[in-house]
């Protein structure tokens, strides 16, 4: 079982370029959220969506765009790259919402760097 | 707003130590916390789960408790192992929101031989 995918796992980009991180699972749950980890620091919830077709911010998205066509992809956008925002990024899926007795599932990360 | 806090920071014990893991939260309106495992260059496997209404849970060698008054819950792990090597995440569910949970800043285990 694949769970939880995220690519590239590794990026090194230049402040102002864009570029689009990606995650996909193949468990067919409706929640999906993306986090960022930096160094120290616990998780922070940048979006989450509850189902193809709906998003909502978390506590820190600015700077980031997201979209949710289909229930099994969830891309992250980062339009203008900033070395703020080089941290670790987490994409996770969970059904039902996130804190019932069901675990939520982690792909492994994608570290970005911008310089 | 919700803050989460996770003493020590860093921690390391011989194999075979029990020790204790501490997870402290500000605001008690709590629906759940969980507690997570973090593995170098990989993502997060949930551990254990706790509801706002119970006290434990128990999972192997290892058993977490809450106490929602005073803000605080604890991971026991007993007879620890060289794979118990990891950082230990907690993080809380507040009440009256659909998806967000709040994260502590972890505790780094080693387990040495």
């Amino acid at each position: 079982n694949a769970g939880v995918t995220q690519t590239p796992k590794f990026r090194i980009l230049k402040i102002g370029q864009s570029m689009t991180l990606q995650c996909t699972q193949d468990m067919n749950h409706n929640y999906m959220y993306w986090y960022r980890q930096d160094p120290g620091m616990g998780l922070k919830l940048i979006y989450y969506s509850v189902g193809a077709g709906i998003t909502d911010k978390g506590e820190v998205p600015n700077g980031y765009n997201v979209s949710r066509s289909t229930t099994e992809d969830f891309p992250l956008r980062l339009e203008l790259a900033a070395p703020s925002q080089t941290s670790v990024y987490f994409c996770a899926s969970s059904y039902p919402p996130v804190g019932s007795n069901q675990p939520q599932h982690f792909g492994d990360g994608t570290r970005l760097s911008i310089l | 707003k919700q803050e989460v806090t996770q003493i020590p920071a860093a921690l390391s014990v011989p194999e075979g130590e029990n020790l204790v893991l501490n997870c402290s939260f500000t605001d008690s309106a709590i629906y759940n916390l969980q507690w997570f495992r973090q593995d170098p260059g990989k993502g997060l496997t949930s551990l254990l789960l706790i509801q706002s209404s119970q006290r434990e849970q128990t999972s192997g060698r290892l058993n977490a408790s809450l106490d929602k008054s005073s803000g605080r819950s604890t991971l026991y792990i007993a007879a620890s192992q060289p794979g118990d090597s990891a950082t230990y995440l907690c993080a809380v569910k507040p009440t009256g929101t659909a998806s967000k949970l709040t994260f502590g800043t972890g505790t780094r285990l080693q387990v040495t031989l």
